[in-house]
């Protein structure tokens, strides 16, 4: 079945560091592809998304972009604040939602 | 705020016992989708509803069930309730029904923190 695969965390930067968290998936045909935030507490907020091959998606300073060749969506932003601090989901909609296990950042000042 | 609304944010129950969560999608969402997350099963679906008929199944138990209403809010009921059940339930709404490889993003609710003991 269809599956996703992130980089596992903690990831720790300080302010203003790039940040890339991996993410690999495994689907048939083209699904389309998401980034969901958790900040602590709150439910899950749609970060950003691309429905086809090369699209890129971008909301907030993020951005990734869909690889099919590589089967990846990492996720990038050049410059990280410390409100940036939040669970990364990453996630494929196949017929269904199927979320990779969450990857933790941690932003010091 | 997502426009989604999930009630009650906090349930403390014990083993055993029969709870129902609600949650009213955004305004004209006529999809409605239920999600577990639990430390060690991570994010999992549950179930689709679309329109108030059953439109996908995941990994819902069978103790586990769900029904939309005709005013497209929803309901999950949980039963025989056991330990392992402590999760947070999260609704999420979208407009349609997103196919395969579909565009409909999906709106999550708050969550309900369930916690059996």
């Amino acid at each position: 079945g269809d599956s996703v695969t992130q980089m596992e965390g903690p990831v720790t930067l300080s302010e203003e560091a790039f940040l890339t968290i991996n993410c690999t998936y495994t689907a048939t045909g083209y699904p389309s592809l998401f980034w969901y935030v958790q900040y602590p507490g709150e439910g899950l907020q749609l970060l950003l998304k691309a429905t086809k091959a090369d699209d890129k998606g971008s909301n907030k300073g993020f951005e990734a972009t869909y690889r099919k060749e590589t089967t990846s969506f990492h996720l990038e932003k050049g410059s990280v604040q410390v409100s940036d601090s939040a669970v990364y989901f990453c996630a494929l909609y196949g017929n269904k939602l199927v979320f990779g296990a969450g990857t933790i950042l941690r932003v010091k000042s | 705020d997502s426009g989604v609304t999930q009630t009650p944010k906090h349930l403390i129950t014990a083993t055993g016992q029969r709870v129902t969560l609600r949650c009213s999608p955004r305004s004209g969402d006529l999809s409605v989708y239920w999600y577990q997350q639990s430390l060690d099963q991570g994010l999992q679906f549950l179930i689709q509803y679309y329109n108030g008929e059953e439109r996908a199944k995941g990994n819902i138990l069978e103790r586990f069930s769900a029904q939309q209403f005709p005013d497209l809010h929803s309901e999950l009921n949980l039963s025989s309730l056991e330990l392992g059940d402590s999760a947070l339930y999260f609704c999420a709404s979208s407009v349609g029904l997103a196919g395969r490889g579909g565009t409909d993003t999906q709106y999550f609710g708050p969550g309900t923190r369930l916690t059996v003991l």
